[in-house]
C-alpha cells in the first residue's frame, strides 16, 4: 500500500496529557500538510512542512501545538496539555513538488479528549 | 483569507436523477480539487482541474473549472445509491500551498 499512512487511527487522552499523531507520506512525496476537521465543520489547514522545514504554520494554534518532519521517519503533530476542544479528526496529506499542489490524504487520527 | 462556498449543503435524490454541486469564491485558485469522504475515513481525491474552462469527466461525474478559476461544479448523471457520501471541493491558493476547503455537500441517493 503506497498511500498516506497515519497512526494511531484513534487516540484517547485525558485533559492535560500529550497527543502525538504520526504521518508517513506517500512514497516519493516530500511535502506534508496537516488539517483538522472539527465536528460539524470543514477541513481547516494547520501546517505545511517539507523535510526538516516548516514552510507555513499559519493555521496552527500558537500554543500547545507543534509539528515536525525529520530527515528520517514520519511527520509528527504534537499537542501538549490537550483540552476537550482539541477533540477532532486530524488528517495528513502529502504531495510531490508540482505547480498545482495535488494532495492525497491519509485516513486520519480521531482524537478524543476526556 | 480565501473562502470557498459550497452548495447545496444537503441533497437527497432518487436513483437515476441528475444533480449538480457548486463551489464559488471571489478569489482565484491555481487549481481546484474534488474529494469524496466516507464516514471515518480521509478524503479521496476524485479529480484536479487546473486550467480555466477545463472540463473533466469521470464515468458519470463531470467536473468543470470556471473560466476565471474562481468557481467549479460537479455534475452527476443518473445518480446511483453508491454515489452517496460527502463531496468536498478544495482550492489551492494561487500564491501558497494550502488547500481551502468548502463545507461539503452530503449526498444521499435513494433506491
Amino acid at each position: 500500500n503506497a498511500g498516506v499512512m497515519q497512526n494511531p487511527r484513534h487516540l484517547v487522552r485525558r485533559r492535560g496529557q500529550e497527543a502525538r499523531l504520526r504521518c508517513s507520506p506517500m512514497k516519493g512525496h516530500s511535502h506534508v500538510y496537516w488539517y483538522r476537521q472539527l465536528p460539524e465543520e470543514g477541513l481547516k489547514f494547520m501546517v505545511y512542512l517539507q523535510k526538516e522545514n516548516i514552510i507555513d504554520e499559519s493555521g496552527m494554534p500558537k500554543e500547545r501545538f507543534s509539528a515536525e518532519f525529520p530527515k528520517e521517519g514520519p511527520s509528527i503533530l504534537r499537542i501538549q496539555q490537550v483540552v476537550r476542544g482539541d477533540s477532532a479528526a486530524y488528517f495528513c496529506a502529502s504531495s510531490v513538488e508540482r505547480d498545482y499542489n495535488e494532495q492525497f490524504f491519509g485516513p486520519g487520527t480521531r482524537l478524543t479528549v476526556l | 483569507t480565501q473562502l470557498l462556498e459550497q452548495s447545496p449543503q444537503f441533497l437527497s435524490i432518487q436513483e437515476g436523477e441528475n444533480l449538480t454541486v457548486y463551489c464559488n469564491s471571489s478569489s482565484v485558485f491555481s487549481s481546484l480539487q474534488w474529494y469524496r469522504q466516507e464516514p471515518g475515513e480521509g478524503p479521496v481525491l476524485l479529480v484536479t482541474v487546473v486550467t480555466g474552462g477545463e472540463v473533466k469527466k469521470l464515468k458519470r461525474l463531470t467536473f468543470q473549472f470556471g473560466d476565471a478559476r474562481k468557481d467549479s461544479s460537479l455534475h452527476i448523471t443518473a445518480a446511483q445509491p453508491g454515489d452517496t457520501g460527502l463531496y468536498l471541493c478544495a482550492g489551492a491558493e494561487e500564491y501558497g500551498n494550502k488547500l481551502v476547503f468548502g463545507a461539503g455537500t452530503i449526498l444521499r441517493v435513494k433506491s
